[in-house]
């Protein structure tokens, strides 16, 4: 069965970067792209990037641009995404999903998200 | 950028009746790029439906989705217990974009 297994939560000083991993099982790692979401507490969804891990090619929401790298490591079908500059604002649950594809993408698979508080 | 509007905020209704959730899009969209969410207290959103009317796996036949253009509905025929939540739709043009979402709730 389908599985993304994600890393445990962090806490992280205003400033610092966060490394979040997503771990794929159960079908090709290398056949679906995976996207980032983010959940602040109490809100709404956001996306955040996604990544193709056949060919390491990226795309980021605007907002992100210039502070999140999505990379993976096919070897072991894993995705991580880092943040970097951290704010209180990026305090979330973040997300990793599986994209499906019906003409366009829709995330059929998601995991079980990171928790990341940023506290000075 | 395409913005996704959902109305109700809220929608308060008793098991076993009839749940109406409107998704709106700033401009018209492609039916193929319009999904459906359903997002329970703490756990992962779950994919109820894509291209604006296909179920999605195991998604019982309750939930049906419809709309064309700028407008969307994701109608519950009759509400489970199961089924109070938030609901989300998505949208996809290069980037992927969230409604705000419509909690529903029991009355």
């Amino acid at each position: 069965q389908v599985q993304l297994v994600q890393s445990g939560p962090e806490v992280k000083k205003p400033g610092a970067s966060v490394k979040v991993s997503c771990k794929a099982s159960g079908y090709t790692f290398t056949v679906h792209f995976i996207h980032w979401v983010r959940q602040a507490p109490g809100q709404g969804l956001e996306w955040v990037g996604w990544i193709n891990p056949n060919t390491g090619g990226t795309n980021y929401a605007q907002k992100f641009q210039g502070r999140v790298t999505v990379t993976r490591d096919t070897s072991i079908s894993t995705a991580y995404m880092e943040l970097r500059r951290l704010s209180s604002d990026d305090g979330a649950l973040y997300y990793c999903a599986r994209a499906n594809y019906n003409f366009a993408p829709f995330l059929d698979y998601w995991g079980q998200g990171a928790l990341v508080t940023v506290s000075s | 950028e395409i913005v996704l509007t959902q109305s109700p905020g809220t929608l308060s209704l008793s098991p076993g009746e009839r749940a109406t959730l409107s998704c709106r899009a700033s401009q018209s969209v492609s039916s193929s790029s319009l999904a459906w969410y359903q997002q329970k207290p703490g756990q992962a959103p779950r994919l109820l439906i894509y291209g604006a009317s296909n179920r999605a796996t195991g998604i019982p036949d309750r939930f049906s989705g419809s709309g064309s253009g700028t407008d969307f509905t994701l109608t519950v025929s009759r509400l489970e217990p199961e089924d109070f939540a938030v609901y989300y739709c998505q949208h996809y043009a290069g980037s992927l974009t969230f409604g705000p979402g419509t909690k529903v709730d029991i009355k």
